[in-house]
């Protein structure tokens, strides 16, 4: 595997289920990041992982917990989402640096949901 | 409200023609700027990033930035059918928390027409 792998790349779940996306660098990044798209709006930042600590959580509401248990692999745990949190999922990653924000994002294919 | 936005497009040019897509943004403090491509139902891509103001040549990519007039923008020379996705400019804010985060804007449809 190379690059950024997300799983699944298609999830349909009702609104009282309970499911995890995973995301996997192979790229010896240390930052981390779940982004979602929805149609017609600019991608959101929703959680950045930076050395495995959450530094960043956007304003996400509870029913999306993030999980960062290591620097190469990201989780998006979702449960009683609303038919609205129907979106592309993506996750990406980078080589953060002291001086920070200069380094290329790098972005998995993404998943996509369906929230039933 | 850090707010990138772009030109609404969408976009339409004849193969071989140059492509101008445009981005301004709002917080006078950010320092990396990056556009992004993304065919329809994959990932983005990345295409240039740009730091300082001037221009930035990558085959047939210019980057422009002008930081004094919050504006980034993507030439697109001899532009090829192959081209046609939605562009998405990124800027990248400084300091503090913002490490590493970055705000998109809304994107623009590029459609090039043999």
């Amino acid at each position: 595997e190379t690059g950024v792998t997300q799983t699944p790349r298609h999830l349909v779940m009702g609104m009282t289920n309970k499911k995890s996306l995973k995301c996997e660098q192979h790229l010896g990044h240390n930052a981390m990041y779940w982004y979602k798209q929805s149609a017609k709006k600019p991608l959101e930042l929703m959680f950045v992982y930076n050395f495995k600590e959450q530094t960043e959580n956007n304003s996400v509401p509870s029913r999306f917990s993030p999980e960062c248990p290591n620097s190469s692999h990201l989780f998006l745990h979702l449960h009683t989402l609303q038919p609205e949190d129907s979106a592309l999922y993506l996750c990406a990653s980078s080589q953060e640096r002291t001086s920070g924000g200069k380094e290329t994002q790098y972005f998995g294919p993404g998943t996509r949901l369906l929230v039933l | 409200q850090k707010e990138v936005e772009q030109n609404s497009g969408p976009l339409s040019v004849p193969e071989g023609a140059i492509a101008s897509l445009n981005c301004t943004y709002s917080d006078r403090v950010s320092q990396s700027f990056f556009w992004y491509r993304q065919y329809s139902g994959k990932s983005p891509e990345l295409i240039m990033s740009i730091y300082s103001n001037g221009d930035k040549e990558d085959g047939r990519f210019t980057a422009q930035l002008n930081k004094a007039s919050q504006y980034v923008s993507l030439l697109i020379r001899d532009s090829q059918p192959s081209d046609s996705a939605t562009y998405l400019c990124a800027v990248n804010h400084a300091g503090g928390t913002s490490y590493g985060k970055l705000t998109f804007g809304q994107g623009t449809i590029l459609t090039v027409h043999p």
